[in-house]
């Protein structure tokens, strides 16, 4: 059974413009949250993550926001470019599990055109 | 430029041979793992090893196994490889509370 959830396969916008991709999680012992980012024939890059005790992550054009209460985490691309088109994955871990234990979404492709 | 490292890339091979996929890093990491990926699912976890004679089975069950005799090298081995076995398996390593640095996988068809 999926315990991170992200519903959208796929995204696309145009440049320049916000990008918006969502993720929703089952378990409340989750306490931190990350996003990677992965090209084709690439493995799986770190992007941004968040801990539980934030409501908001923000890294240059990248912002993560989580909401504890929905069970509820997105990603927004702000402007979004071309080279961020790739698949965009959320991954989260259970409370006292290293950062190597993590549960991933089926991830999300992004693309955005020009 | 990658610090793990693994081979093959691509592998097509026949039913019950047995392979060998290679993983190595660079950066010293204690923690090292193998995630499986099919085409439009998630990765879960199969493997992870915290150090060298350390290894543990994963969430997801699997039909590999692994070693630790070296920090840097952490291969995985299919006795007897079948066509459910066909899939992404993906390498990566951490230490402490740093994210997990994963290789570029190793996509396995057994046909």
């Amino acid at each position: 059974d999926q315990q991170v959830k992200q519903n959208s396969p796929s995204l696309s916008v145009q440049e320049g413009r916000i990008s918006i991709l969502n993720c929703d999680y089952t378990n409340s012992m989750f306490d931190y949250f990350l996003w990677y980012k992965k090209y084709p024939a690439e493995g799986p890059t770190f992007l941004i993550s968040i801990s539980s005790i934030k409501d908001k992550n923000e890294d240059g054009r990248f912002t993560v926001f989580l909401n504890k209460s929905a069970k509820h985490l997105s990603l927004h691309i702000v402007p979004s470019q071309p080279g961020d088109s790739a698949v965009y994955f959320c991954a989260t871990r259970s409370k006292g599990s290293t950062l190597g234990r993590l549960y991933f979404g089926r991830g999300t492709q992004l693309t955005v055109w020009p | 430029e990658a610090d793990i490292y693994q081979t093959p890339r691509y592998l097509v091979i026949g039913t019950g041979k047995k392979i060998t996929l290679e993983c190595s890093q660079t950066m010293g990491h204690d923690k090292m793992y193998w995630y499986q990926q099919d085409p439009g699912m998630e990765l879960h976890l199969i493997h992870y090893s915290y150090g060298v004679n350390s290894t543990e089975k994963g969430d997801l069950s699997s039909e590999s196994t692994v070693s630790r005799i070296r920090t840097e090298h952490f291969p995985l081995t299919l006795e007897s490889a079948r066509p459910s076995h066909t899939s992404q398996y993906l390498c990566a390593s951490g230490t402490g509370s740093s994210p997990l640095h994963f290789g570029n996988g190793t996509r396995l068809t057994v046909t």
